[in-house]
């Protein structure tokens, strides 16, 4: 099966935009949709994008996601940081199994 | 508003067997077309799909865990359930139930708060 490849972490300033990428080993991005998720201490997981570029009611437009098919990548922008978006964030995927990115720690300075 | 809630043991002794709820309260889980999903994270680790039902009754498991896993729907109760056997300690993790999206087997959108279990005697 295939990995999922995200820096361990980011940090901007609030207000500030973050990116985080989240890179395919083997097979394209494009095959199967991309999910992320955020995970905040004492509160249930969101899920802030599906579908690639979806966002389930409820989460501020603050969030976006992207697929380029030039670095085999998905990507989750949160511009407008606030000390809420404070969380370790997830990427997913599936193919033959579901696979789980690693993880990104998003600091607000 | 859709709220799934996890409940059973925070501690069990290792070869026993773990018993999860998930209980599902804003909407049925008859007939809704989604996947009703088990995930879990083992402390300082990664997450890790272990299996799902569908709200027709069909099954997936984790190869590695499928001799000991069982999922289950109760349509009546609007809950499903998780039952894994001869636990070690490699089973300690939070254990998350997940409600996917429509016809989705793996876009996870609805998650319970998660559920802490320590396999220890």
């Amino acid at each position: 099966n295939f990995m999922l490849t995200q820096p361990h972490s980011v940090s901007a300033s609030p207000g500030k935009t973050v990116t985080i990428s989240c890179t395919r080993s083997t097979g394209s991005i494009t095959y199967r949709h991309v999910q992320w998720y955020q995970f905040r201490p004492g509160s249930s997981p969101t899920t802030v994008i599906y579908a690639d570029n979806r966002r389930p009611s409820g989460v501020p437009d603050r969030f976006s996601g992207s697929i380029d098919s030039s670095s085999n990548s998905a990507s989750l922008t949160i511009s407008g940081l606030t000390t809420d978006d404070e969380a370790d964030y997830y990427c997913q995927s599936y193919g033959a199994t579901v696979v789980f990115g690693g993880g990104t720690k998003v600091t607000v300075l | 508003q859709l709220l799934l809630q996890e409940s059973g043991p925070g501690l069990i002794k290792p070869s026993e067997t773990l018993s999860l709820t998930c209980s599902v309260s804003g909407d049925s889980i008859s007939n809704s077309r989604r996947y009703y999903t088990w995930i879990r994270q083992p402390p300082g680790k990664g997450l890790e799909w272990i299996g799902n039902v569908f709200d027709g009754g069909h099954t997936s498991y984790k190869p590695s865990l499928k001799s000991r896993l069982t999922i289950s729907l109760d349509t009546s109760g609007n809950r499903f359930s998780l039952k894994l056997t001869s636990v070690t300690a490699a089973d300690t993790a939070v254990y998350y139930c997940v409600r996917t999206a429509a016809w989705e087997v793996a876009e996870f959108l609805s998650w319970g708060q998660g559920i802490l279990v320590t396999v220890s005697s």
